[in-house]
């Protein structure tokens, strides 16, 4: 089955510090993962995927499967990046958009 | 366009009750999914439409079921309300075979 664990509920660091938002997953497949995030007040969205490789607001991602992991980096946070942030997986199984989501993390940038 | 909407945004109910919620597909989308967020939890999958048929279940009882229409558009229908079903609940819509998700804003239901 597949699943997907964000083992910080929450997390607190400094501006201009590096942030390391954590994600782990277990499937059979070939997975495809993202992460998306929710501002306050806003709808939930998508950051970035992993497959594109992309550095969406000077974050980044990188898929490590012999981990598991899908962990999201940014090398100096801003208080702009105060979020929910959460870890996803598409199931790709059944050539659909079935995409499970994990427990999220509360990233605060304090000034 | 208005992306995906959803209605109403906030409902309450009594346990026992029945529910619709609505989902409004943004424009060019044809598969719809459902997802319930708990307080404090990620949205939890409950089902995915497309061409009118279920494709995909989440681990929720019977008691959850949905339609989707022609125009894409789709209900999530629950029935014998529980108080824990209180919850946020999502509705997603993309294009069959794409990644990209949408997110509608939700609709808040409270089981009293």
């Amino acid at each position: 089955a597949q699943r997907v664990t964000q083992p910080e509920k929450l997390l607190s660091v400094f501006k201009g510090a590096p942030v390391e938002l954590k994600c782990n997953y277990s499937y059979s497949g070939s997975p495809e993962l993202f992460w998306y995030v929710q501002y306050s007040r806003q709808r939930l969205q998508l950051l970035l995927r992993h497959i594109s490789r992309e550095s969406i607001k000077g974050f980044t991602a990188d898929l490590n499967k012999g981990e598991t992991s899908f962990h999201l980096k940014k090398p100096f946070a801003q208080e702009e990046d105060s979020a929910m942030y959460y870890c996803a997986l598409r199931n790709v199984t059944y050539n659909n958009n079935d995409m499970r989501f994990g427990a999220g993390t509360r990233l605060t940038v304090k000034p | 366009d208005a992306g995906v909407t959803q209605s109403p945004t906030h409902l309450i109910k009594t346990r026992g009750q029945q529910v619709t919620l609505r989902c409004s597909p943004k424009s060019g989308h044809d598969t719809v999914s459902w997802y319930q967020q708990a307080l404090g939890q990620g949205p939890q999958f409950i089902f995915q439409y497309y061409e009118e048929e279920e494709r995909q279940r989440g681990n929720f009882p019977d008691r959850f079921s949905g339609h989707q229409y022609p125009n894409y558009s789709s209900e999530l229908n629950v029935n014998a309300l529980l108080l824990g079903d209180s919850a946020l609940y999502l509705c997603a819509s993309s294009r069959q075979g794409l990644y990209g998700y949408t997110f509608g804003s939700g609709t808040r239901l409270t089981v009293v």
